[in-house]
């Protein structure tokens, strides 16, 4: 999974309770994404962040929120606001610059509501 | 935005047919399409990508054609292989070209490629 690792595999949420997806990245990469994906569905943006202390809202941002303090991490939060939080989400990053245009992603992290 | 649209959902072929996948994007402002392949409970992984300034590139088995005109693009796999079947997607972008959609992918819903033995 290129150097992006995302914790837990697995999480399980309460009614009413926030939880955090980790996303470390080690290649030393500028923007960095975060998607969902819903069974039969496509990837769905819902924050991105192309700098340190930086971050756009995606499609589909309600619900969750984001903070990019450091180059390599950029987690994401799952607010009790997200009333249907069960999903597959993944954590990207791409190199700045007009190199490459390539997103490499992690593993994934898989939600569930208890 | 951008909207891709991605066909077949689902396509199954017998080992060493060829498998093609099309999909057609809105914003004729895309310059990137990228081919991504998932396999069950993994992250999507590149398996190649085109750049609007070309009309095909092939990668041993793999191909993809683009048509800028009719903006549709389309993933060729030939001589497949069991180790094939997964999900691919593909994506439409405006590249590096900065501003607010900086490097932001537009996926299409994804095919289910199963190829029998």
């Amino acid at each position: 999974d290129g150097g992006i690792t995302q914790s837990p595999k697995y999480l399980f949420r309460k009614e009413g309770q926030n939880v955090t997806l980790s996303c470390e990245q080690n290649l030393n990469h500028d923007a960095m994404y975060w998607y969902r994906q819903d069974p039969g569905q496509g990837l769905r943006l819902i924050y991105y962040s192309q700098i340190v202390n930086d971050f756009q809202k995606g499609d589909i941002a309600e619900g969750y929120s984001v903070s990019r303090e450091k180059k390599e991490s950029f987690p994401l939060t799952v607010t009790s606001a997200q009333k249907n939080p069960t999903a597959f989400y993944l954590c990207a990053s791409k190199a700045g610059g007009r190199a490459t245009s390539i997103q490499y992603f992690g593993a994934g992290t898989r939600l569930s509501v208890l | 935005g951008e909207n891709v649209e991605q066909h077949p959902s689902t396509l199954s072929v017998q080992e060493g047919d060829s498998a093609v996948i099309k999909c057609t994007y809105s914003d004729s402002a895309s310059n990137y399409f990228p081919w991504y392949k998932q396999e069950l409970g993994k992250g999507p992984q590149l398996i190649i990508d085109i750049r609007s300034n070309v009309g095909e590139k092939k990668d041993q088995r793999i191909a993809v054609t683009l048509n800028k005109t009719a903006k549709h693009f389309s993933l060729h796999i030939t001589e497949t292989q069991p180790e094939d079947s997964a999900v691919y997607f593909c994506a439409a972008s405006r590249g590096n070209a900065g501003g607010t959609s900086y490097g932001k992918l537009t996926f299409g819903q994804g095919t289910i490629l199963t190829v029998h033995p």
